[in-house]
């Protein structure tokens, strides 16, 4: 079981905007501003989309963004577009016992 | 351009070791720190291990604790995995990543470890 939650699937139909929860714990995502969300298309490697929280690295959309409310982080996609399907990962520091902690992944489907 | 390229894995038995490298190029590999990261088959993403840029602090997953090894060289650009007492488990495709404080920014293709009598 992953130390942080996220549902399993999410969907949008083009233009749509579609958010993706992340549920930790006052360990992790609560206790610090270290969230992180990741790309994934099938076969390749993960891709940073945010960091710390609500930072894009250079070359990530602006539709892109994030947000944090207590042990909750969440992942806005907003005029979804066909190639923003794919798997979406978010992980927080935990503290030097528990480094890094993924979720689960949520797979985002474009209807 | 960052690259890094992991070599080392394959086929082992239960019990075994296998000894994983990461060649990194692109940028100044001796002021970053690094992690390992895996991901089984059609599975999630799980943190396996850190390494700070001058090797003074190294922190693993609980699961690997004991067993695993990480460690780098930072005058050939390379990360290294020592992993021993193999499990069924461990079956993953591992990654090195670069560090980005809490957070990783750039990841290898990954080499895959299969665990398997």
């Amino acid at each position: 079981q992953s130390a942080l939650t996220q549902p399993p699937s999410a969907s949008g139909s083009p233009g749509q905007s579609v958010t993706i929860s992340c549920t930790g714990t006052s360990s992790d995502v609560g206790g610090y501003n270290y969230v992180s969300w990741f790309q994934q298309h099938p076969g390749k490697v993960p891709r940073l989309m945010i960091y710390e929280v609500t930072k894009r690295p250079s070359g990530v959309p602006d539709r892109f963004s994030g947000s944090k409310s207590g042990n909750t982080a969440s992942l806005t996609v907003s005029g979804l577009q066909a190639e923003d399907e794919a798997d979406y990962y978010c992980s927080s520091y935990g503290g030097n016992n528990n480094f890094l902690v993924f979720g689960g992944g949520t797979k985002l489907t474009v209807l | 351009e960052v690259q890094l390229v992991e070599s080392g894995g394959g086929l082992v038995q239960p019990g075994g070791s296998l000894r994983l490298s990461c060649a990194a190029s692109g940028f100044s590999f001796s002021s970053y720190s690094m992690n390992w990261i895996r991901q089984a088959p059609g599975k999630g993403l799980e943190w396996v291990a850190y390494i700070h840029s001058s090797s003074n602090f190294i922190y693993y997953a609980a699961s690997v604790r004991g067993r695993f090894t990480i460690s780098r060289d930072n005058a050939k650009n390379s990360l290294f995995l020592q992993m021993n007492s193999l499990r069924d488990e461990d079956t993953a495709v591992y990654h090195c990543a670069r560090d980005h404080t809490y957070d990783v920014d750039y990841w290898g293709q990954g080499t895959l470890v299969t665990v398997s009598s």
